[in-house]
């Protein structure tokens, strides 16, 4: 069954440095979203992208955050230059229709 | 607002015994609804989605949940739960103007043998 897969599961970084996360999308689908989850919170919407553009987002994805679709296959996020507080479970997920998401299985985030 | 609140933040049962875990949405015209599970360190996964039709869902592993309009509610039920149904369940809903779901803040089910 296809799934969504995300890398790399654990990274960890220093306050202020720039951070990737990578995902994968299943393959057919065509609208793709980042969830973040602060352990012992509810998982929250930061943004969706649907042809090559951002259609949706949150107050907290600010000039901070990015997003890319580089190729036919990875979707990334990009935090330019990260926070104590961007610690978290960060979640991709991708839709072929507009209903259900499927979700990876996350790349937890640590800054120091 | 559109929100989506889980009432209880754990629920404690036996083992075998049914379980309720509830679950309101702030009403509107047109949502989807979702209820998805998450295993320690592990990612989201989903149990069971209501989108139209009969207000009865199944899911897997034995779940069901019913919608609800008039109460805006979709509980999420099961019979009878095993030790291995312990984790975090977390309702979603998105409505039909917005492409985000929104999640409630989870409800940690703890079995007890």
């Amino acid at each position: 069954e296809p799934e969504v897969t995300q890398t790399p599961s654990h990274q960890v970084t220093q306050m202020g440095q720039e951070v990737i996360l990578r995902c994968v999308p299943i393959s057919n689908h065509l609208y793709f979203y980042w969830y973040r989850q602060i352990l012992g919170q509810k998982v929250e919407f930061l943004v969706s992208f649907y042809n090559n553009e951002i259609s949706e987002k949150s107050e907290i994805f600010d000039d901070q955050f990015s997003v890319e679709r580089p190729d036919g296959s990875n979707f990334t996020l990009k935090i330019r230059s990260t926070k104590l507080e961007d610690s978290a479970m960060y979640f991709c997920a991708s839709s072929g229709g507009q209903h259900e998401q499927f979700f990876g299985p996350g790349t937890r985030l640590t800054v120091l | 607002a559109q929100s989506v609140t889980q009432l209880d933040s754990q629920v404690p049962v036996f083992e075998e015994a049914p379980v309720e875990l509830r679950c309101n949405y702030s009403s509107s015209v047109s949502v989807y609804l979702f209820w998805y599970v998450q295993y320690p360190n592990q990612g989201l996964q989903l149990l069971l989605k209501y989108l139209s039709g009969s207000t009865l869902v199944k899911g897997i592993n034995g779940f069901e949940a019913e919608f609800n309009k008039s109460q805006t509610s979709f509980h999420l039920r099961k019979p009878s739960v095993h030790i291995s149904d312990t984790a975090e369940y977390f309702c979603a809903v998105r409505y039909s103007s917005a492409s985000k779901i929104i999640f409630g803040s989870g409800t940690r089910l703890s079995i007890r043998p």
